[in-house]
């Protein structure tokens, strides 16, 4: 079954900077791979995905790449700010009414003003 | 947007009883729901995935007896965690996709299960 591994699982930077969390997967028939917010206690949040067709997705201060070779993803966060201070996760799926969605282990990230 | 509603959302049961969850999806018909546990400070492990109106499927090492999944029409999923002990204590959260649908997942709110 699918694999994936998240690195770092902690990130503190400073307000205004970027942060880069970085993914691998393991299944080649992975072809979604979307990002997660989460709050203590709540949901995970959807704050972007890609599909294996796409090399590159951007959404203002946020966004993804993909290296379908490398089989990693990466999200880049920009101009950090306090509010962005949450846990990641990554995820990938081979899409699919029966693909199931599997984590990564999670960053935890901290912008300090 | 579509939603999925999960109660409850938080249970405290003693050990040895057992707690249903409920999930239910309001606006769209969820072919596909998909159950996972969250340990504090820890990822989302998927425990087991089901299918409208057949047995569902579980990850290596979750114990099917114990986590019981019904998911008897397109629209509620219910797990329900027999003879709880305080190992289980945990956050549990569902996952549905849309009938049809190829990408996107719908999350409930997750209920925290306390066992004391």
């Amino acid at each position: 079954g699918e694999n994936v591994e998240q690195h770092p699982s902690t990130l503190s930077v400073q307000e205004g900077d970027s942060a880069v969390i970085k993914c691998t997967y393991s299944d080649s028939a992975s072809n979604y791979f979307p990002w997660y917010k989460q709050e203590l206690g709540k949901r995970p949040q959807l704050i972007i995905d890609i599909r294996s067709n796409v090399g590159e997705k951007k959404d203002q201060r946020i966004a993804v790449t993909l290296n379908k070779t490398a089989k990693h993803f990466s999200l880049h966060i920009t101009e950090t700010q306090p509010e962005d201070s949450a846990v990641y996760f990554c995820a990938a799926s081979w899409g699919g009414s029966q693909g199931n969605l599997i984590f990564g282990k999670g960053t935890k990230l901290s912008v300090k003003p | 947007g579509a939603v999925v509603s999960q109660h409850p959302s938080w249970v405290i049961c003693k050990s040895g009883t057992s707690v249903k969850i409920e999930c239910r999806s309001l606006d769209f018909q969820a072919t596909t729901m998909f159950w996972y546990r969250q340990f504090p400070k820890q990822s989302l492990m998927l425990m087991a995935t089901s299918n409208e109106g057949s047995k569902a499927t579980y990850e290596q090492g979750v114990e099917k007896d114990k986590f019981l999944i019904n998911h008897a029409s397109l629209t509620l999923s219910t797990l329900t965690v027999t003879s709880a002990h305080p190992e289980d204590s945990s956050f549990y959260i569902c996952s549905a996709k849309r009938q049809g649908g190829y990408y996107g997942y719908t999350f409930g709110s997750g209920t925290r299960l306390t066992v004391v």
